[in-house]
């Protein structure tokens, strides 16, 4: 099974702030891997797709990248509606997939 | 438009069984991998499984193999989670997500269906 490991578990930032979130698979998943953000009590909601591709109304403050085994997500100047918990998916081993362990962005 | 449309929250004891239910509509419901996503409270999100409509495939991660069963009707649009025997450790909430393809990982969340079991 694909193992994700994301990074950090939690960070403190300020608004305006640059922000990296990391994830690693544990074998190469190429480009198979979307990034999702959760606020508390709503379902997720995907950000990135294909490991670089924006998903359709969300700001280009945030972009992916990576493939292989490592991928990252950065927010470029953060807002205070990005507060919120954000996961790696992956799904390279379609249909099964696997999330990675999750993102706190909190506010410093 | 794409939706999911999970049941409504629920409150069980142990031991008791129980079936919630997520209703696709806007695409070809037979064409597409549902999957079933586990919260359990202050918590991440665990794959449990996946289902292909279509022809009933279903796939589950390690973890929920023999703890759950997840089935679907395709004669009217709705993928199911159940559990024969609840536990307190199954309260969380469930989402089902949509597999938009071999490219595409979930696409499509319903909005998550709260399980409390607790004596």
């Amino acid at each position: 099974d694909i193992q994700m490991t994301q990074s950090p578990s939690s960070l403190s930032a300020s608004v305006g702030d640059r922000v990296t979130i990391t994830c690693r698979a544990s074998q190469g998943i190429r480009n198979d891997l979307g990034w999702y953000q959760q606020k508390p009590g709503k379902a997720p909601k995907r950000l990135i797709y294909a490991a670089s591709s924006l998903q359709s109304g969300v700001p280009s403050r945030f972009s992916g990248s990576g493939s292989g085994t490592e991928f990252t997500l950065t927010i470029s100047s953060l807002q205070p509606e990005d507060f919120a918990t954000y996961y790696c998916l992956q799904h390279n081993s379609y249909p099964t997939l696997t999330f990675g362990g999750g993102t706190k962005v909190e506010i410093k | 438009e794409v939706q999911l449309v999970q049941s409504g929250a629920e409150v069980k004891k142990p031991g008791e069984s129980l079936k919630i239910s997520c209703k696709g509509s806007g695409y070809s419901f037979t064409s597409y991998w549902i999957g079933w996503v586990r919260q359990m409270p202050g918590k991440g999100l665990e794959w449990m499984g996946i289902i292909y409509p279509g022809d009933s495939d279903t796939r589950y991660s390690p973890s929920f193999q023999g703890q759950v069963t997840i089935s679907a009707d395709k004669s009217i649009s709705t993928a199911y989670l159940q559990w024969s025997s609840l536990k307190a450790s199954d309260t969380a909430m469930y989402y089902c997500a949509r597999h938009g393809g071999p490219d595409k990982g979930f696409d499509y969340w319903g909005q998550g269906t709260l399980v409390t079991v607790s004596s």
